[in-house]
């Protein structure tokens, strides 16, 4: 069976210091994972996304994810954080090969000026 | 390009009734999906498609029913509300080839 989980329900950092939303996931076959951000009474933003390759991948706004197998895990990271960063965070895997995604309980993040 | 539009954006029912929430993209999208968001509990998804004509059931079909007749809409139906269904629904697009979904603005839907 497919799951994310996201195992802080929020994380509190200030703004520049650096910031890590962890996440792990469980797929039967080769993972796609994908990080996306939610600002208040919006959609969904996509980030930035693993399917093969470099295990650090890098996406929009600064921000960077780094896969690691053995540890089923894929935390988002960012050296220096923004006021502006301040939302709620979503983690998502896919397995290939399937075309359903299943999402995290999401982390609001909170840069404190 | 709009991307992916919802109508509409708030909707309060009363048990019972029915209605049905609109979504449209504009990008020839193949895929598309309906999540719904509860509070702390992420995102679920309710049904999708991977085109015109072809429906599944996701991890939270019941209460909810789906058609797909053209590439551009996907509605969602819900027959008879339920306090249960009280919360923001998302509707996303995807394109062949690509992972990347485009997320709707949401539709916030409250069952009293």
């Amino acid at each position: 069976a497919q799951s994310v989980a996201q195992p802080e329900d929020q994380v509190n950092v200030a703004e520049g210091n650096p910031l890590t939303v962890k996440c792990t996931y469980s797929v039967s076959g080769n993972p796609y994972l994908f990080w996306y951000v939610q600002y208040p009474n919006r959609g969904l933003q996509f980030l930035l996304k693993y399917i093969t390759g470099d295990n650090l991948v890098k996406g929009s706004y600064g921000f960077e994810a780094e896969f690691n197998k053995s540890q089923t895990s894929f935390h988002l990271k960012k050296p220096s954080a923004l006021v502006s960063d301040s939302a709620l965070y979503f983690c998502a895997v896919r397995d290939a090969g399937i075309n359903k995604f299943y999402f995290g309980s999401g982390t609001k993040l909170n840069v404190k000026p | 390009n709009a991307g992916v539009t919802q109508t509409p954006k708030f909707r309060i029912l009363k048990i019972g009734q029915s209605m049905t929430l609109q979504c449209t993209q504009d990008m020839n999208h193949n895929y598309m999906y309906w999540y719904r968001q509860d509070p702390g509990m992420g995102l679920k998804l309710i049904y999708y498609s991977v085109g015109a004509g072809i429906t599944d059931k996701g991890e939270v079909p019941n209460g909810y029913n789906v058609s797909r007749s053209t590439t551009e809409d996907f509605p969602l139906r819900l027959e008879l509300a339920a306090p249960s269904q009280t919360s923001v629904y998302f509707c996303a697009s995807r394109g062949v080839g690509t992972d990347t979904q485009y997320f709707g603005p949401g539709t916030r839907l409250t069952v009293l």
